[in-house]
This record gives structure tokens, sequence and C-alpha cells, in this order.
């Protein structure tokens, strides 16, 4: 099946500097990649997604890039903001997979420090 | 349009006891739903899904069971309560077939169950 891998797990940034997480996936079927943002005590909540087609998606100060060939696929978020710190989430799946089920990565912990 | 309701919030049960958490979605139908379990500070677990009324598959070996009496409706159970059951439950539903693959899944506000 496939498996995600995420990294880092946690990381620490200056408000206004740039945070990348990278995520690796095994699956060279998988075709669709989203990122989760989870908040103290809330549900994870999408806040975007990439597929095979595309090599790079951007909205407002966060993007996602992927490298098909390598298997992996980053998140880059810029000028960050006390706001952005939380967990965030890799995934991807693959068309037809059982259940259309999503598999995640461990999570990375990003705080933005003032 | 689509939203996703789960209760309790939170909910504090002896060790031993029943425990029940409900999942329902509005606006869609024939979801798939999933129930997962996140453990404090750790990533998350799938614990069951189902791709119709009856049909539930099970990720991990446990003291829980999950259950699905109506389309949109997802239910997860446990009759004896260990302290190990402790945990933030999150229930989601994903569009199912072609869907899936320009869709993730929608999540639920989550239970926070402490087991004492």
């Amino acid at each position: 099946g496939e498996n995600v891998e995420q990294h880092p797990s946690t990381l620490s940034v200056q408000e206004g500097d740039s945070a990348v997480i990278k995520c690796t996936y095994s699956d060279s079927a998988s075709n669709y990649f989203p990122w989760y943002k989870q908040e103290l005590g809330k549900g994870p909540q999408l806040i975007i997604d990439i597929r095979s087609n595309v090599g790079e998606k951007k909205d407002q100060r966060i993007a996602v890039t992927l490298n098909k060939t390598a298997k992996h696929f980053s998140l880059h978020i810029t000028e960050t903001q006390p706001e952005d710190s939380a967990v965030y989430f890799c995934a991807a799946s693959r068309a037809k997979a059982a259940g259309n089920k999503l598999t995640f990565g461990g999570g990375t912990r990003v705080l933005v420090k003032p | 349009s689509q939203t996703i309701h789960q209760w309790p919030a939170t909910l504090v049960q002896p060790v031993g006891s029943p425990l029940s958490l409900e999942c329902t979605v509005e606006g869609t139908s024939n979801p798939n739903l999933y129930w997962y379990r996140q453990a404090a500070g750790r990533g998350l677990q799938l614990l069951f899904y189902s791709v119709g009324i009856g049909q539930i598959s099970s990720e991990v070996p446990q003291n829980l069971s999950a259950s699905r009496p109506q389309d949109r409706q997802f239910i997860l159970s446990s009759k004896k309560l260990l302290l190990s059951d402790s945990g933030f439950y999150l229930c989601a539903w994903r569009t199912p077939g072609q869907g899936s693959a320009n869709y993730g899944y929608t999540f639920g506000s989550g239970t926070r169950l402490t087991v004492v």
C-alpha cells in the first residue's frame, strides 16, 4: 500500500520567514495530494491540494509543488504569521484505492514566533 | 452545501463503560465515511471506513466497532472502554468514485474522549 513520509516533524520559524514541509510517497499511481491544517482542538481543514497533472499551485501565501519523478511534494508558506502556527498534514491517494482512502503523513508541528 | 456533524465535542467516561459517537453528513449522497483517532500530539490513525450502508472495513484490531445504519450516519462504538481508548476521534467524509480523484476529506470537529 501507499506510504507517505513527512519532514520535519516540528518546525519553528520567525514571523515573516518562510516555512517548507516536505513529503514523499511510495505509490507511483497516486494522483491527488492534499494538505491539511489542524489547529489545536479542531479537525483538520483542507488548505490546498494538487493533482498529478500539475507541477505547482499557489493560493496567496501558500504554494504546493509536486515532483512525480522523485515522488515528493512540498508545502511552502511565505511571510509566515502567528496564525499559521498549527499541525500540517500531507496526504496522497490514487484512483480506485480501496475505500477511496487518503494516506497521511505523520504531521508537522509549525510554530511561528512573533 | 455539504456539512458534517460530530458529537459530542467532549466526553469523559469511566473504564469499562460503553461508548457511542455519532457522525452525520448533510448535502451529499453515498459518501465514503471514515473514523480516525488521534493520540495527543500524534498523527491520524484510520480506524474504520465505509463505502456504503452496512459496509464497514476495519483498519486495526481494537476494542472499537463501527456501524453505518443509514447512508449519511456513521457510529463508533465500544462495549467496554479501556484507558488506551482515550484520544481525539475524528469523522470524515469523501466524495465516492471518480470524484475522489479531485477532492479530499472533509473532517468533522472531533470528539475529545477521556477514559478515566
